[in-house]
């Protein structure tokens, strides 16, 4: 059964502070890993690509990949209100030998970032 | 500017309707795709599509179809087969059908099926 694990939180931080988000993945072959922030009644939007082990930087926003521990994290700086969203974890992963792969999600992390 | 438009925004429906979402892209993107999303749930994959005139099931494909006549694109039916219909509805595209490229949304459809 190829899954994405997610901390459903919420997840609570005081503005300013680093909200950490992580996430676990089934497929030890995966080599693609998205973070999208969902807005309550709005679709997800990208805000983090990453495919090599390692950390890549974007502004407030780092993500880390270890795919030794099949782990992905995100990390979002100096917290703003702004913030609270749900964030979505999604990982390509093959469903069958020999196919491209499929994108699957995790159930999300809400995040709140109190003022 | 490029975009997925998606409508209606909402849609409400009795039960036993089969009730069509648009899903419209200029992104010039291959390749095309439909997801689920229920309350405290991920996004499941209905259907998708690499290329005009073909498309593939997904995970819950069951109760839905879709055709793609053109690029830019690709309904999605909900048809009186479908179980538990009422749902979030997402569209989405991507350049072409590969692993490393993210997928782009639409806004979303939210259907209402009483």
């Amino acid at each position: 059964q190829k899954e994405v694990e997610q901390n459903s939180g919420p997840l609570s931080v005081p503005e300013g502070a680093i909200a950490s988000l992580n996430c676990t993945y089934s497929d030890r072959v995966s080599q693609s890993f998205f973070w999208y922030r969902q807005y309550s009644g709005k679709s997800p939007e990208l805000i983090m690509s990453i495919y090599s082990n390692g950390d890549k930087e974007d502004g407030r926003f780092t993500a880390q990949l270890n795919k030794a521990s099949q782990y992905v994290s995100l990390l979002i700086r100096d917290s703003q209100p702004s913030d609270s969203a749900t964030y979505l974890c999604a990982v390509n992963m093959r469903m069958r030998e020999g196919s491209q792969g499929n994108l699957i999600f995790g159930k999300g992390t809400k995040l709140s970032v109190k003022p | 500017d490029g975009g997925i438009t998606q409508s209606p925004k909402y849609l409400f429906r009795k039960e036993g309707q089969n009730v069509t979402l648009s899903c419209e892209q200029n992104l010039n993107h291959d390749a095309m795709y439909w997801y689920r999303q229920d309350p405290g749930q991920g996004l499941r994959l209905i259907y998708y599509s690499q290329i005009v005139n073909d498309f593939q099931k997904g995970d819950i494909a069951e109760g839905y179809s879709v055709s793609r006549e053109k690029k830019e694109s690709f309904p999605l039916t909900v048809t009186s087969a479908q179980k538990n219909p009422t749902a979030f509805y997402l569209c989405a595209s991507s350049i072409v059908r590969q692993g490393n490229t993210p997928l782009h949304f639409g806004n979303g459809t939210r259907l209402t099926v009483t």
